[in-house]
């Protein structure tokens, strides 16, 4: 069974700081591996996804992920936090096998400080 | 491309009553919708998955005769929450895969349903 695991739910930085929000799933068959960002009262934007190929994704908004199969982590990175980051991202999995069943992590809230 | 529309975006019912949400993908066409339930604070719980013209698919714990679900084409889905109560005042979003490789799914903007 698929699982993701979203270490801190919280998570604060000042502007202009590295992001650096934690993945770690857990699937019994090659994985494809998200990032969401949900705004207040919003539905889920795509940030970024890894399926196959390349372990280092880049996303929109400056986000890149990396897939790192050793580790069973998939962690998400901005170089520089501005202050429109402030959202709540959802880590994600998928199985081929599971006809597009998406599970969710329970999500890590991102502040910015000024 | 790839857009998913909610409707309504908000709505207020009296407990007892039914409510319909809709769900529509505007530009392609959906093979399979999901249904998802976010309590506040909360990640996302998924209620059911459905293709177009079959029985949905519920997840464990998810009352098939209370939420029932219907995709009657591939761009329409909709889920009515039947005699609703004040628990399951909800933000209610689903999303829709155009069922190709990609896996990907394209979210709607959800619903925010209030039973008073």
């Amino acid at each position: 069974a698929q699982s993701v695991t979203q270490l801190g739910s919280h998570v604060s930085v000042s502007e202009g700081a590295l992001v650096l929000l934690r993945c770690n799933y857990s699937s019994s068959v090659p994985p494809y591996l998200f990032w969401y960002v949900q705004y207040p009262n919003q539905g889920l934007q795509l940030l970024l996804k890894y399926t196959t190929g390349a372990t280092l994704v880049k996303g929109i908004n400056g986000f890149e992920a990396e897939f790192k199969k050793s580790e069973t982590s998939f962690h998400l990175t901005k170089p520089s936090a501005h202050m429109s980051d402030a959202a709540e991202y959802f880590c994600a999995v998928s199985e081929e096998s599971s006809a597009s069943k998406i599970i969710f992590g329970s999500g890590t809230r991102l502040s910015i400080r000024p | 491309g790839a857009v998913v529309s909610q409707h309504p975006s908000w709505v207020i019912c009296k407990s007892g009553t039914s409510v319909k949400i809709e769900c529509r993908s505007l530009d392609f066409q959906a093979t399979t919708m999901f249904w998802y339930r976010q309590f506040p604070k909360q990640s996302l719980m998924l209620m059911a998955t459905s293709n177009e013209g079959s029985k949905a698919t519920y997840e464990q714990g998810v009352e098939k005769d209370k939420f029932l679900i219907n995709h009657a084409s591939l761009t329409l889905s909709t889920l009515t929450v039947t005699s609703a109560h004040p628990e399951d005042s909800s933000f209610y979003i689903c999303s829709a895969s155009r069922g190709d490789r990609s896996y990907e799914q394209y979210f709607g903007p959800g619903t925010r349903l209030t039973v008073t």
